[in-house]
Parts: structure tokens; C-alpha cells; sequence
């Protein structure tokens, strides 16, 4: 079974530029979640997808990020402008059983704004 | 708030038991989950445990839970090299359909 892919695995901007990440969950998963993990802390939610509507996205900076999953697959998170503070790995997770928690991370996105 | 603590480090001896503790916030926690995450990779979960629950054990894993401190551990028996990582606490925050909340991880450092 192939697991979470997320692309890019690095990228380097600029502050006040832009930048999109891209996730293909696992086939059949239904809910898909966007993490952010800065240095040295643990993972934060951004924002829940169940299918293609979202669950939870109050922790998302909706001034700047914005998050889409239009068919229910794959799934594209957007920073714009970016942030030095926005410096972090983007983590893309899927799960089947929501409940469970169980959830299949991908390999991550980090980000460097310099 | 909601809050997940753990301490940051741990070190231990080939073949000795590591054991990581965990303090959480929310009483209505369903679910608790300890995810390991090595370097350059992914969160991969190790363990949850039902909030009905003291004990889980997996081989070589031990997971037990102490509702009325809020205190969560995972024992790991037998520590080998390759379990060195950082290993994630997190609870289920705000019920059975809650987001889990992750705390800081701890990096456990296992010396031949």
C-alpha cells in the first residue's frame, strides 16, 4: 500500500512570497489533515478535511494560508505572503477511521523563509 | 487551554527500559496515542489506548494510563539502537470527533 506523498520535501523563499504544497493521501482515506511542525515542537493542526469539505480549519491563518481539496483526494495547502515565522515542516496526514485517530503521515514539506 | 507536556529528552543503555511520561490536560480525552517520528520522516503511530483502559501492551511496548493524574507512559523493553527517535504524546482533544493535540516530543537517545 503506498503511503501519504507530499511534495515538495524542501523549499526556500523569500518573506513575502508564495508558496504551495502539494498531498495524495492514502487510497480511500477519507480525512485528510495539514500539520505544521515548527522546530522543536509537536505538530499543530492547521486544518481537517472530511471528503471534500472541511471539519476544522480554526487554527489556519486564513489571511495568508488557504487550504483546498476540491475531489476529495488530493489536497493543496498555499502560503501567501509568507512569513519568516512560517519557517516549519508542513506535515500531510490521512486517516480511514477518524475516530481512532490513527492517522498515516507523509514524509513532510519544509519550508525555509529567509 | 488544551495542553500535552512531556519531557524533552531521555537516555538510555542498549537493552535497558526507556520509559516516557506524559502529563495531558483534557478529562474527556477518548483516545491517547504515542507516534514515533524519526529523523527526515513522518509521524508513525506506535500505540493508542482507549481512555477506559490502564494498560496496553504491545511486545515489547507498554502503555499505561492514570486517568485521575491525567499521566500517560510508554515503556519500552529492551531498548534497542534503532528505537532512538523522537517519540510524540498526543490526545484527543474536545471528544470522539476532537483534533489530537500533540505535545513537544520527547528524543529518546539509546547508547550501545
Amino acid at each position: 500500500e503506498a503511503g501519504v506523498a507530499q511534495s515538495p520535501r524542501y523549499k526556500i523563499i523569500e518573506k513575502r512570497q508564495s508558496v504551495a504544497f502539494w498531498c495524495n493521501p492514502i487510497s480511500g482515506h477519507a480525512t485528510l489533515y495539514w500539520y505544521q511542525q515548527i522546530l522543536g515542537q509537536g505538530p499543530k493542526l492547521l486544518i481537517q478535511f472530511q471528503n471534500n469539505g472541511v471539519v476544522d480549519d480554526s487554527q489556519l491563518p486564513k489571511d495568508r494560508f488557504s487550504a483546498e481539496r476540491l475531489k476529495g483526494v488530493d489536497s493543496t495547502l498555499k502560503i501567501q505572503p509568507a512569513k519568516l515565522e512560517d519557517s516549519a515542516v508542513y506535515l500531510c496526514a490521512s486517516s480511514l477511521d477518524a475516530q481512532t485517530g490513527e492517522l498515516f503521515f507523509g514524509e513532510g514539506s519544509r519550508l525555509t523563509v529567509l | 487551554g488544551e495542553d500535552v507536556e512531556q519531557s524533552l529528552f531521555l537516555s538510555v543503555r542498549e537493552g535497558d527500559s526507556s520509559v516516557i511520561n506524559c502529563t495531558y490536560t483534557d478529562s474527556s480525552s477518548t483516545y491517547l496515542y504515542w507516534y514515533k517520528q524519526e529523523p527526515g520522516a513522518g509521524l508513525q503511530l506506535l500505540t493508542y489506548i482507549f481512555s477506559n483502559m490502564d494498560m496496553k501492551q504491545d511486545q515489547r511496548l507498554t502503555v499505561l494510563l492514570n486517568k485521575k493524574d491525567k499521566h500517560l507512559s510508554l515503556r519500552i523493553a529492551d531498548t534497542q539502537t534503532g528505537d532512538s527517535a523522537i517519540y510524540f504524546c498526543a490526545e484527543r482533544y474536545g471528544g470522539s470527533q476532537g483534533n489530537l493535540i500533540f505535545g513537544k516530543g520527547t528524543k529518546l537517545s539509546v547508547k550501545p
